[in-house]
């Protein structure tokens, strides 16, 4: 069974700092990996998309990597803004095995950007 | 991508009730999925919404609990029957355009339904 872990689960930085998160899955056979945003009480929104056989994606201040065989992410945000604060998910789609080609998720890093 | 409206946005229901949720889709998609988000906790995926059969559940959920629809390509409704106040929680449509390979599926979410039971 794919489990999702996310380091750490709580940040809290200065802005303009740069800032690194980290996601972990057990299970290697992934299509892809998605890291999502999601402010309090909001659904989500598409950060980036890494397929399996990329390392990395990145999209204006973002940057994500992938090491699919040892199994590990990390998104780095770079000059962060007090915008940036939110919850950051990190999720795989299942490659194997008839699983309807579900996501399974992290919990998440609380991100706070104090101004 | 694809553009998910979802609604209700909120509610607060009776014990007892129950709740239909609506996700509409911009573009025809292949795979529209259901989570749910408890307070303080990540998606839970309940069930993939096939078109034109019976959604496929995951472990712990059940048809009569949570009734599914996916009538085409563009929408489907959930139920939250007989609700308790263990049942509150965010609900949120996904879906996921497939136009490529598999490892090139981006999954889209709806703002969520934000259910309190009293």
């Amino acid at each position: 069974k794919q489990e999702v872990t996310q380091i750490p689960a709580a940040l809290s930085v200065p802005e303009g700092e740069n800032l690194v998160l980290n996601c972990s899955f057990t299970d290697s056979a992934i299509y892809n990996l998605q890291w999502f945003r999601q402010d309090p009480g909001k659904g989500l929104t598409s950060l980036l998309l890494i397929q399996s056989s990329q390392r990395e994606q990145t999209s204006g201040r973002l940057n994500a990597s992938l090491d699919k065989s040892s199994g590990r992410s990390t998104l780095y945000i770079a000059a962060s803004q007090p915008g940036d604060s939110a919850t950051y998910l990190c999720a795989v789609r299942q490659g194997s095995g008839g699983s309807n080609y579900k996501l399974t998720f992290g919990k998440g890093t609380l991100l706070t950007v104090n101004p | 991508s694809a553009v998910i409206s979802q609604k209700p946005s909120r509610d607060i229901c009776q014990r007892g009730t129950s709740l239909t949720i609506q996700c509409q889709v911009d573009s025809q998609v292949t795979m529209m999925f259901w989570y749910r988000q408890q307070p303080g906790q990540s998606l839970t995926l309940i069930a993939t919404a096939n078109q034109g059969s019976e959604a496929t559940y995951e472990s712990g959920f059940v048809i009569d609990k949570f009734p599914i629809s996916r009538p085409n390509l563009t929408f489907s409704t959930l139920t939250v029957s007989n609700m308790s106040p263990e049942d509150s929680s965010i609900y949120l449509c996904s879906a996921t355009p497939r136009t490529g390979p598999l490892s090139n599926t981006e999954a889209f979410f709806g703002q969520g339904t934000r259910l309190t039971v009293v």
